[in-house]
């Protein structure tokens, strides 16, 4: 069965790193990409972008460029948010989504992982 | 970029009531607009795809209309277990936007 198992949560000081990981099983992983969504507390669901699991080629949304980096590891089938410089502003869940290539919506979800960010 | 915009934005409906939940769009998307249940604490669901495909293992009580820019999602029947945040979502073409959501709760 498909899973997406995201790593655990993390609490960071501000302008500390933070790596999310999301591992991908059940599903030939190069064939379908994979979108990181952003909630934070109480607040809505935020699309951050997507990469392409064929080619590594990151897309990021509008408010999510600079500090934001997508990458992959396919030998292990797993894909990789990270996210610098972190602000009180960056403290959500983050989720990663498997999309298709053809029909983009997003039918398997990871856990999510909270990142919290505090002094 | 397209705006998405549900609304209302919070429902309160007794349990065997038909629920209707609207999304519009800024823009015409077609047909590729998704609908996801979170329900509290939970990782969002998949409940609807291309605008009125019921998503495998999704009870037959929920279902979808619309195309262009205008959608609904539809509770025939408001079951406790329901209780949730929905939520519409643009995804044909980046930025892949959701609704704000709607929170939907037992009265």
């Amino acid at each position: 069965q498909v899973q997406l198992v995201q790593s655990g949560s993390e609490l960071k000081r501000p302008g500390a790193s933070v790596k999310v990981s999301c591992k991908a099983s059940g599903y030939s992983f190069i064939n379908f990409a994979m979108n990181w969504v952003r909630q934070a507390p109480g607040q809505g669901l935020e699309w951050m972008g997507w990469i392409n699991t064929d080619t590594g080629n990151p897309t990021y949304a509008q408010g999510f460029t600079g500090r934001f980096v997508f990458s992959l590891d396919t030998s292990v089938s797993t894909a990789y948010l990270q996210i610098s410089g972190l602000t009180a502003d960056d403290t959500a869940v983050y989720y990663c989504a498997r999309s298709d290539w053809e029909e983009k919506y997003f039918d398997y979800w990871g856990q999510g992982s909270l990142v919290t960010v505090s002094s | 970029d397209i705006q998405m915009t549900q609304s209302p934005s919070s429902l309160s409906a007794s349990v065997g009531d038909r629920v209707t939940i609207t999304c519009r769009a800024s823009q015409g998307i077609s047909n590729y607009l998704a609908w996801y249940q979170q329900k509290p604490g939970k990782v969002p669901k998949l409940l609807i795809y291309a605008a009125s495909t019921l998503q495998s293992g999704v009870p037959s009580r929920f279902s979808a209309s619309g195309s262009g820019t205008d959608f609904t999602l539809t509770i025939s029947s408001l079951q406790p277990e329901d209780v949730a945040t929905y939520y519409c979502q643009k995804y044909y073409t980046a930025p892949r936007t959701f609704g704000q959501g709607t929170r939907l709760e037992i009265k």
